[in-house]
């Protein structure tokens, strides 16, 4: 099926640990996206990627690291996990050049204990 | 600053109401989009519309409407003959700060959870 996959879904670690999220989309895309949704469920975006460039990076931490290896793929590396790093991380893919709608993920569930 | 508000935090109705959920937005472009996305209890993000700005046709889709007003600066999801499946949080985004041919970023309001009971 074309989609937008990410994995894992859920991601229990303790604080100090380093995890990573991975990300691949086959719809065809050249930008991708990584959204942090907080426990009140309110989304924003942390980072963008255009043909395997950064083009948007929204003031987040250092420990957030992203990698585009390719078009398809964009994982995101999280350095040294804090308690407020818990939340649900979706990846998103678009096409761009006509404002097409963004394509989400399923989500990965991160919990710090 | 730009910015989308969903003043509806939450809302409840009972099976077959028609429910509409507002959005009203913020923005200094002349050319922008719309969307709204639902986000069912299962947790994923599904895209339901996008709207241009020079297009202020209302769009029907089955029991979903919506009306886009630029005038107020307002796109706000109408459901008709609500059903128990519609329950979810309603996401409003206008997209912006658009990068020639490199994409831009949504910008998501609060979310409006829906809740249909029976």
């Amino acid at each position: 099926d074309t989609a937008v996959s990410q994995t894992p879904k859920y991601l229990v670690t303790q604080m100090g640990n380093d995890k990573s999220i991975k990300c691949e989309q086959n719809l065809g895309h050249d930008t991708m996206y990584w959204y942090k949704q907080d426990s009140k469920k309110f989304l924003k975006i942390m980072f963008s990627y255009n043909n395997k460039e950064l083009i948007i990076n929204e003031t987040v931490p250092n420990r957030f690291s992203p990698k585009s290896p390719d078009k398809a793929h964009l994982n995101l590396h999280i350095n040294s996990l804090e308690l407020g790093d818990s939340a649900v991380y979706f990846c998103a893919s678009s096409q761009t050049g006509d404002n097409s709608p963004l394509h989400f993920g399923n989500g990965t569930r991160l919990t710090v204990t | 600053a730009q910015k989308v508000t969903q003043a509806q935090t939450e809302i409840s109705v009972v099976e077959k109401e028609d429910v509409t959920l507002d959005c009203v937005y913020e923005t200094r472009d002349t050319t922008y989009y719309l969307f709204w996305y639902k986000q069912p209890p299962s947790g994923e993000l599904v895209f339901l519309i996008r709207r241009n700005s020079f297009d202020e046709q209302n769009e029907i889709s089955g029991r979903y409407s919506w009306n886009f007003q630029k005038s107020t600066s307002s796109f706000n999801f109408t459901i008709t003959a609500s059903q128990v499946v519609d329950s979810a949080v309603y996401f409003c985004a206008p997209l912006r700060d658009m990068i020639y041919n490199q994409g831009g970023k949504l910008i998501f309001g609060q979310g409006t959870e829906l809740s249909v009971k029976p």
